[in-house]
């Protein structure tokens, strides 16, 4: 079956500028989770949606960052204002909910701030 | 921070040596999950450990929790080329979201 898809694959763009990039989930997964990478790191948590809850923001860096999930589907990230250490790599996992299940990424949006 | 770390960063062996990847963690767990990179990918889920277990298997993967030393082991037996990835824990405590470690960067030389 499919598994997460995450697009665009690579965006490059001007400082200032506004990014948003997208998350299609595994279907039935109740649980998305959006994550950042930057070169040769960890992950970082930035949001998580569970079903109908509200979400849990806390891992969002700034103000500028925002997350959207309508239902138990597509989830948007948007950047505003773009600066240049917001470059990195965007990943965003699904999965059944429960902290017993798997995580299932996607390959990620490499994002370069120029 | 949470954050969970692995030992060593980096690791570079030759095809069917072994491989251990170490991690440990600050907080009390429920569980703890372990993943592969390769490059320009995503993670791929390899194996979860529950709190209450000290070993587990899957095919050449063994891993080992000691939740007294808040540390797990990740080996991989009979290294191949095609392991060469980065390595990442995952701890999940009572929260449904996971720390990940900062990864261990194995290389198998053919």
């Amino acid at each position: 079956g499919a598994g997460v898809s995450q697009s665009p694959s690579n965006k490059v763009t001007e400082k200032g500028k506004d990014v948003e990039l997208r998350c299609d989930p595994i279907s039935g997964h109740t649980a998305l989770y959006w994550y950042r990478q930057r070169l040769g790191q960890g992950l970082e948590f930035l949001i998580y949606f569970q079903g109908n809850s509200a979400p849990d923001k806390s891992g969002l860096p700034s103000d500028r960052f925002s997350a959207e999930r309508t239902g138990e589907s597509v989830s948007t990230l948007t950047i505003q204002r773009t600066q240049q250490e917001d470059s990195a790599v965007y990943l965003c996992a699904s999965s059944w909910g429960q902290s017993t299940q798997p995580q299932h990424f996607g390959d990620g949006t490499r994002l370069s701030i120029l | 921070s949470q954050q969970g770390e692995e030992d060593p960063q980096a690791l570079s062996i030759q095809e069917g040596e072994n491989a251990t990847m170490n991690c440990s963690y600050k907080t009390s767990i429920n569980n703890l999950q372990w993943y592969r990179q390769n490059s320009g990918r995503g993670l791929v889920h390899l194996i979860l450990i529950r709190s209450n277990e000290r070993e587990k298997h899957s095919g050449r993967l063994r891993v080992t929790l000691d939740t007294s030393k808040k540390s797990s082991s990740l080996l991989i037996t009979a290294s191949r080329a095609a392991d060469t990835a980065s390595y990442f824990c995952a701890e999940r405590g009572g929260s449904y979201i996971p720390t990940f470690g900062r990864g261990t960067s194995l290389i198998v030389h053919p």
